[in-house]
């Protein structure tokens, strides 16, 4: 089946550093695929998404790019700030029957030092 | 503005309890989702309704069950509660045709 591989948290960084958070998928077909982020005691929010390859999905001044020839979907920031301390999830779509389910990497945490 | 409201934000129960997880959205999509989050699983997908009377298992649907009677609201009922329940509980929705999903705040569920 479908499937998301994050790299392993936690990663701590300091402030104005470059960041990388890598992400591979197994997929049958052209997913979407998505970068949510989860604040402290809240729920995901939709960080950026890429529907087909070679897409560069941006928010926030983060990116990633839709990698179908290494099936990868990597996070980048090029000058973290405090506030991108949170949990950030990787995600492809696989649609079922019309309606699209998320499959979800397994998040990694970032924590930003000043 | 539209949103999506998960009730309570924290429960604690018993073991062999009957509980219900609550989540309304004013979005008015036909899709609605329920997770669970676990440290290193990230989301598991437990239930998902296409629409109203609609309901579908997902991959860690056992002990779970949800109904739904209208557009707004997907209700997750645990059975009889276990303490291998105990997590953080996700709702989301979507448009029938838009892949963005839109999460609830989540409940924190403790099973003792």
């Amino acid at each position: 089946g479908n499937s998301v591989t994050q790299m392993e948290g936690p990663v701590t960084l300091s402030e104005e550093a470059f960041l990388t958070i890598n992400c591979t998928y197994t997929a049958t077909g052209y997913p979407s695929l998505f970068w949510y982020v989860q604040y402290p005691g809240e729920g995901l929010q939709l960080l950026l998404k890429a529907t087909k390859a070679d897409d560069k999905g941006s928010n926030k001044g983060f990116e990633a790019t839709y990698r179908k020839e290494t099936t990868s979907f990597h996070l980048e920031k090029g000058s973290v700030q405090v506030s991108d301390s949170a949990v950030y999830f990787c995600a492809l779509s696989d649609r079922i029957q019309g309606a699209q389910k998320l499959v979800f990497g397994q998040g990694t945490r970032l924590t930003i030092n000043p | 503005d539209a949103e999506i409201t998960q009730s309570p934000r924290h429960k604690i129960t018993e073991t062999g309890r009957q509980v219900t997880l609550a989540c309304h959205q004013t979005w008015n999509h036909n899709n609605m989702f329920w997770y669970r989050q676990d440290l290193g699983h990230g989301l598991r997908l437990i239930h998902y309704s296409y629409g109203v009377q609609d309901t579908n298992k997902g991959e860690v649907s056992d002990g779970y069950s949800v109904s739904r009677s209208n557009t707004e609201d997907l209700p997750l009922t645990l059975e009889s509660a276990a303490s291998s329940q105990t997590s953080v509980y996700f709702c989301a929705s979507s448009e029938q045709s838009y892949n963005e999903q839109f999460f609830g705040p989540g409940t924190r569920l403790t099973v003792l």
